[in-house]
């Protein structure tokens, strides 16, 4: 079975500067997606960036961005230019792609941003 | 109008009731998703359905049953409901005919609290 591990409870951030979150994994299969999603105090589920397994390159949106080591098993997001409105609990999942393909999330991340 | 509504949004019962919470979808997806999710352990699943006749189970469906009654429409129950089911509840959808099959759309949540 798949598991997700992300190691940081809790992270803080200066607004305006870049933070890093880390989230590992464990698979044995080589074709799967990986993803992040936030969770903002509204509680609503909202994906943020989404990297296929199969693709060297890595993701990218807007301020967004991950780096994916497929190798290490690590994909990590990072957020440029840290908003206010980027604050909420940050969530990696795996996605197999066989079976019932459901989602495999991580414990989160609750990120703070500092104004 | 929200494309993934659940309801109620929030409801208190007490330990040994039968409830009901509800999930409905104008996405037109075919896969429908209901997951839990308790602080520190992110969101695990609990029942999924690929079409109205097919109904799995998840990792943690002890105490749970559902009911896919239309494509759009998919309903957790818990027959007997007790404290350790107070949680966050979401529903979740997805459609393996579009490009985007790996994308999952979540509905709001549902808090649940058993007393």
């Amino acid at each position: 079975a798949q598991t997700v591990t992300q190691s940081q409870p809790e992270m803080s951030v200066q607004e305006a500067e870049t933070v890093t979150l880390s989230c590992t994994y464990d698979t044995s299969e080589s074709d799967y997606y990986l993803f992040w999603y936030k969770q903002p105090p509204s509680r609503q589920m909202i994906l943020v960036i989404r990297q296929e397994a199969y693709k060297q390159q890595n993701a990218t949106e807007n301020r967004f961005s991950v780096n994916f080591q497929k190798a290490a098993k690590s994909f990590s997001l990072k957020i440029s230019d840290s908003q206010l409105g980027d604050a909420a609990m940050y969530f990696c999942a795996y996605r197999t792609n066989f079976g019932n393909e459901k989602l495999t999330f991580g414990t989160g991340t609750r990120l703070t941003i500092i104004p | 109008d929200a494309d993934v509504t659940q309801t109620p949004r929030n409801r208190i019962t007490k330990t040994g009731k039968r409830i009901m919470l509800e999930c409905s979808q104008t996405k037109g997806h075919d896969r429908m998703y209901w997951y839990r999710q308790d602080p520190g352990l992110g969101l695990r699943l609990i029942y999924y359905s690929f079409d109205v006749k097919d109904i799995n189970k998840g990792e943690i469906s002890d105490g749970y049953s559902v009911s896919r009654q239309a494509q759009a429409k998919f309903s957790l129950s818990l027959e007997s409901a007790i404290p350790n089911q107070t949680a966050l509840y979401f529903c979740a959808t997805s459609d393996w005919k579009t490009v985007m099959r790996e994308e999952q759309f979540f509905g709001p949540g549902t808090r649940l609290t058993v007393l």
